[in-house]
């Protein structure tokens, strides 16, 4: 089946950059997605990207799309303590996106002061 | 709107009880899914429903049962809990066909002792 995997910890000091990256199996992926979870909350949509997509741009947020080694990564310029959060990405096979996403294991975001 | 509510947010269950965890949205989505999240492995479709009266099974359903008997709500049940599954659930809709996010309740925490 398919498998989406991540680092499961990122530690970034304040104002640095992070990069996060996940890498998936299923070639047929046509969305990809990034979630964030706050603690002690659900999920959260960031961002997603579409396969046809190398790079998209969203503010603070810019995600990196290589379908060739189906890698996928978020970038989030000017790290802030309320970054601090678990971010998961996500795969969809189905024509339409948002049908039975397989997620990552989430990459849990540290900031150092 | 309030979203999507999950019921109850926390729970212990003995081994052998059983329980019914409700979700509900008031969205109008067609689509409603049910997860558990572990650590270190992400976030697992149990099953889910593309609309009322149907349901599906996802990753990992064996030890649950699920019923849409309304559009708005979506039911988990646990006929004899284990320890096993002591785990966060998380709730989800969605509309069908659209790229659309999957929106996240706040998620229940099961202990099973």
């Amino acid at each position: 089946g398919e498998d989406v995997e991540q680092s499961l910890f990122l530690s970034v000091r304040e104002g640095d950059s992070s990069v996060i990256n996940c890498t998936y199996t299923d070639s047929s992926s046509t969305y990809l997605y990034w979630y964030k979870q706050e603690p002690g909350a659900g999920l959260q949509l960031l961002t997603y990207i579409f396969s046809n997509m190398d790079m998209k741009q969203d503010q603070r947020l810019t995600v990196l799309l290589n379908k060739k080694d189906k890698h996928l990564s978020l970038r989030i310029a000017d790290t802030q303590t309320g970054d601090s959060a678990i971010y998961f990405c996500a795969e969809s096979p189905g024509l339409f996106g948002n049908e039975k996403l397989t997620f990552g294991t989430g990459t849990r975001l540290t900031i150092i002061p | 709107n309030a979203g999507v509510t999950q019921t109850p947010k926390f729970r212990v269950l003995k081994t052998g009880q059983s329980m019914t965890l409700l979700c509900a949205q008031d969205m109008n989505h067609e689509y409603m899914y049910w997860y558990r999240q572990d650590p270190g492995m992400g976030l697992r479709l149990i099953h889910y429903s593309v609309g009322e009266g149907t349901t599906a099974k996802g990753e990992v359903p064996d030890g649950y049962n699920v019923s849409r008997l309304k559009k708005q709500n979506f039911l988990l049940g646990l006929e004899s809990a284990a320890p096993s599954q002591t785990s966060v659930y998380f709730c989800a809709s969605s509309y069908p066909r659209t790229v659309d996010t999957q929106y996240f309740g706040p998620g229940t925490r099961l202990t099973v002792l």
